[in-house]
């Protein structure tokens, strides 16, 4: 089945440790994102990247950081910079980036920082 | 920078009643889409319906329509004959196209509790 696998679906970090984030996805979709979800906030977006090896920020990118190395994976790094992370991340893809083409979302990974 | 505002935090409905949720947005530009997408219990976000701005006519699906008001920058969601399924939060978003790809812009969402 084609989709969008988010890993690990809760995930626990102490204050100052880098952390990294799975998204992986077989809908050989160009485009990838990743979002914040904070309780009573809508999503938030991070970083983008609409082709590998090409990314952009988003509104709150400051203390993530992104790689993408290939077109099914888009990895993302909560680094110690960031001082709140504890939050709920969604990453998300759709075909090119055309504002017609819905983007599709994992199931969210829960990041905890003890 | 567009920003979109849903004003109902929480809403409730009676089964099987019709309920409307609401969403506002502010953008200069002319061509732009609409979504409403639902996030239920499992927090997995599921595309409900989406609008284009240069259509007029209103989307729907299903139990689910639309009532874009372009001019006002509005864009309602109506559930009809509600079901208990329906009860999670729902977003409504924005998205242009931009040359280094679309973007998404989220509401601060609603949630909707179905009761039996």
């Amino acid at each position: 089945d084609g989709g969008i696998t988010q890993s690990p679906k809760y995930l626990f970090r102490k204050e100052g440790q880098n952390v990294t984030l799975s998204c992986e996805q077989n809908l050989n979709h160009d485009a990838m994102y990743w979002y914040r979800q904070d309780p009573g906030q809508g999503l938030r977006l991070i970083y983008y990247s609409q082709i590998v090896n090409d990314f952009q920020k988003g509104d709150i990118a400051e203390g993530y950081s992104v790689s993408r190395e290939k077109k099914e994976s888009f990895p993302l790094t909560v680094t110690s910079a960031q001082k709140n992370p504890t939050a709920f991340y969604l990453c998300a893809s759709n075909w090119d980036g055309s504002s017609y083409n819905e983007q599709f979302f994992g199931p969210g990974t829960r990041l905890t920082v003890l | 920078a567009q920003t979109v505002t849903q004003s109902q935090p929480e809403m409730s409905v009676q089964e099987a009643e019709t309920v409307t949720l609401s969403c506002t947005y502010d953008t200069s530009e002319s061509n732009y889409y609409l979504f409403w997408y639902k996030q239920p219990p499992s927090r997995q976000m599921i595309l409900v319906i989406r609008q284009e701005a240069y259509k007029q006519q209103n989307a729907t699906e299903n139990r689910f329509s639309v009532n874009f008001q372009k001019a006002a920058k509005s864009f309602s969601l109506k559930i009809s004959d509600s079901q208990l399924g329906d009860t999670a939060m729902y977003f409504c978003a924005f998205m242009k196209q931009e040359t280094s790809g679309s973007r998404l812009t989220f509401g601060e969402g609603t949630q909707l509790t179905v009761n039996p």
